[in-house]
């Protein structure tokens, strides 16, 4: 059970590039979602999916977006990338479709864009 | 929307000492509030939650408290080691919509324990 993962590690953009951070889990669970965390800011939610074919905006879901097309993936597009979304991102998920349960949160992708 | 404040940002305690963090929350509905610990290169990890129908609820060294009338809630941790240093984060729920909740997350509150 590798629980959450999500490639790659690391990643360095120039403005204006685009690509996609995977994200996938293995337990089955029906909430996924996507935060990104800068210092002092904590972890603000950029899109969430209840299920496979949905999908929400979170806080900040300008500049990204996500499908659902199976339960275990979730990827994140970052549609023509800007320094301001230099960031690193958690991808995350939970056995309780209304996600008042436990969120198990993936390693993380530290991506920088110069 | 939901809006929540953690404090202190920064804790250093000695080995042994007991820490409490403290947050406060602004939505009346929000009846959900788990507390995750940051490992440094790592994702976060729940180490404790609380519902709205309980006011205090503990795990070995790990306890936390809920006021709901004050909208606030807290985590102490007890005989500090070395091993609890690390960023701790406080959420609250908040309806989202069709049966969902989000989390907002408080700004992280970094402790470190001195042996």
């Amino acid at each position: 059970n590798a629980g959450v993962t999500q490639t790659p590690k690391f990643q360095v953009l120039k403005t204006g590039q685009s690509m996609t951070l995977q994200c996938a889990q293995d337990m089955n669970h029906e909430y996924m979602s996507w935060y990104r965390q800068d210092p002092g800011m904590g972890l603000r939610l950029i899109h969430y999916s209840v299920g496979a074919g949905i999908t929400d905006q979170g806080e900040v879901p300008n500049g990204y977006n996500v499908s659902r097309s199976t339960t275990e993936d979730f990827p994140l597009r970052l549609l023509s990338a800007a320094p301001s979304q230099t960031s690193v991102y958690f991808c995350a998920s939970s056995n309780d479709r209304g996600n008042n349960n436990e969120q198990f949160f993936g390693p993380g992708t530290r991506l920088t864009v110069l | 929307g939901e809006n929540v404040e953690q404090h202190p940002s920064t804790l250093s305690v000695q080995e042994g000492d007991s820490a409490v963090i403290k947050c406060t929350y602004s939505d009346s509905a929000s009846n959900y509030f788990p507390w995750y610990k940051q490992e440094l290169g790592k994702g976060p990890q729940l180490i404790i939650d609380i519902r709205s129908n309980v006011g205090e609820k503990k795990d070995q060294r790990i306890a936390v408290t809920l006021n709901k009338t004050a909208k606030h809630f807290s985590l102490h941790i007890t005989e500090t080691q070395p091993e609890d240093s690390a960023v701790y984060f406080c959420a609250a729920n908040s309806y989202s919509g069709a049966g969902s909740y989000q989390l907002t997350f408080g700004k992280g509150t970094k402790l470190s324990v001195i042996p």
